[in-house]
């Protein structure tokens, strides 16, 4: 099975600062990434998908970028809302797969 | 707009069974891939398998923890989708999420989730 790589597991930030959250995939999985963000007791809610295409309603300062086995989600202006956790998934090929997720803090 | 209910998850004992029921409400369900994906207390994400529409008949896939124990149905005059687990085991505790995912992959929608305990 491709597996995924998330780094860092946490990360903190302080507000307005630019953070990179990176996915590596053990395989070339093309654009087949998406990207979802959890609340503390919330659902998730997707992001992004096709590795850089955001989803309806989502702020513009997420982006996505990466194919192949390198992706990156990016949050450009870092606000207080954005505590959470953050996870990248592949569905190029069964068993679709989860990266470990990635926890901000905002400092 | 979407909306996706979940029921059905409990106290259960090893070895046992349980059937979580989704019913979903405001897009097409017959046209529409369906996922299960799970949630252990304090952990990450886990996809549990997938439904795909009906055009497909409804073929299943699933992970590889899960395969032989768990089924994934439908009832298309319900709107429903259900996971049928069998064999249950302690790693099974969690949050179970029902999702409708975009055709490729993408999970858009997702409902509040039902909680599943498996213990003695």
């Amino acid at each position: 099975d491709i597996q995924m790589t998330q780094s860092p597991s946490i990360l903190s930030a302080s507000v307005g600062d630019r953070v990179t959250i990176t996915c590596r995939a053990s395989q070339s999985i093309s654009t087949r990434l998406a990207w979802y963000q959890q609340k503390p007791g919330k659902v998730p809610k997707l992001l992004i998908f096709e590795s850089s295409t955001l989803n309806s309603g989502v702020p513009s300062r997420f982006s996505g970028s990466g194919s192949g086995t390198e992706f990156t989600l990016t949050i450009n202006g870092l606000q207080p809302g954005d505590s959470a956790t953050y996870y990248c998934q592949r569905y190029n090929t069964y068993p679709w797969m989860f990266g470990q997720g990635t926890k901000v803090e905002i400092k | 707009e979407v909306q996706l209910v979940e029921s059905g998850g409990g106290l259960v004992q090893p070895g046992g069974s349980l059937r979580l029921s989704c019913i979903g409400s405001g897009f097409a369900f017959t046209e529409n891939y369906m996922d299960w994906v799970r949630q252990a207390p304090g952990r990450g994400l886990e996809w549990v398998g997938r439904s795909r529409k009906k055009a497909q008949r409804y073929t299943t896939e699933y992970a590889a923890s899960v395969k032989g124990r768990f089924t994934i149905s439908r009832d298309e005059s319900k709107g429903a989708l259900y996971l049928q687990m069998n064999s249950l085991r302690t790693d099974d505790t969690a949050m179970y999420y029902c999702i409708k995912d975009d055709g490729m992959g993408a999970m858009d929608s997702w409902g509040q989730g039902t909680l599943v305990t498996v213990s003695s």
